[in-house]
């Protein structure tokens, strides 16, 4: 166990579906950080929250709408997406923004049929 | 784009010492330099974290030359279980979101029994 939560752990949906991924540590970080992994691709970095603020948001396509209503809470909502988004999705914190000691969360498999 | 570069992959036996080195030519005067595990289907798992010289921990060391242009992480009497991707990355710790980890693709490690 690592303080950071996901729920759910796997998720099927289809292209016209909305749903919600889930992130909660119990750490008393500041910093909370989306990435994906997709098959045999390295880990992109999709946002980074700071303090409840959104300080990175790498070109990501706006099907993806991330929120962070506090500072233990992260979601990332999903609408119309393609199957090409299939991949894991991880949460992670941190104390500060950074190049810091980054706690993960075990994950999200989301397949998009 | 991944600011490190390691190798695809190793292989070693049960009971040996292995050391993975990354190279970071560009790595700036503030980079710390970060290395993770991560096994299939779940989140990276922080190893070890330094500046220069050498840092020890209770999973392994990480050796890094004056110049800092490289590091190797070097995993102690490897077991079967230590069979996983592993991640090098370099960036600012103190510099907030200028900071954020870039994953590149890592060294699969495979121990054999």
């Amino acid at each position: 166990e690592t303080g950071v939560t996901q729920t759910p752990r796997h998720l099927v949906m289809g292209m016209t579906n909305k749903k919600s991924l889930k992130c909660e540590q119990h750490l008393g970080h500041n910093a909370m950080y989306w990435y994906k992994q997709s098959a045999k691709k390295p880990l992109e970095l999709m946002f980074v929250y700071s303090l409840e603020e959104r300080v990175e948001n790498n070109s990501v396509p706006s099907r993806f709408s991330p929120e962070c209503p506090n500072s233990s809470h992260l979601f990332l909502h999903l609408h119309t997406l393609q199957p090409e988004d299939s991949a894991l999705y991880l949460c992670a914190s941190s104390q500060d923004p950074g190049a810091e000691e980054q706690y993960f969360g075990p994950g999200t498999r989301l397949t998009v049929t | 784009l991944a600011k490190t570069t390691q190798p695809i992959s190793m292989d070693s036996y049960e009971g040996q010492e292995v050391n993975i080195t990354c190279s970071h030519n560009n790595i700036a005067t503030n980079d710390y330099i970060t290395w993770y595990q991560q096994f299939p289907s779940q989140g990276p798992r922080f190893i070890i974290q330094g500046y220069k010289t050498k840092v020890t921990n209770e999973v392994a060391s990480l050796f890094i030359p004056a110049d800092r242009k490289s590091s190797t992480l070097s995993l102690p009497r490897v077991s079967l279980s230590d069979t996983a991707v592993y991640y090098c990355l370099v960036g600012d710790r103190y510099g907030g979101s200028q900071g954020n980890l870039i994953f590149g693709k890592g060294t699969k490690l495979s121990v054999k029994p």
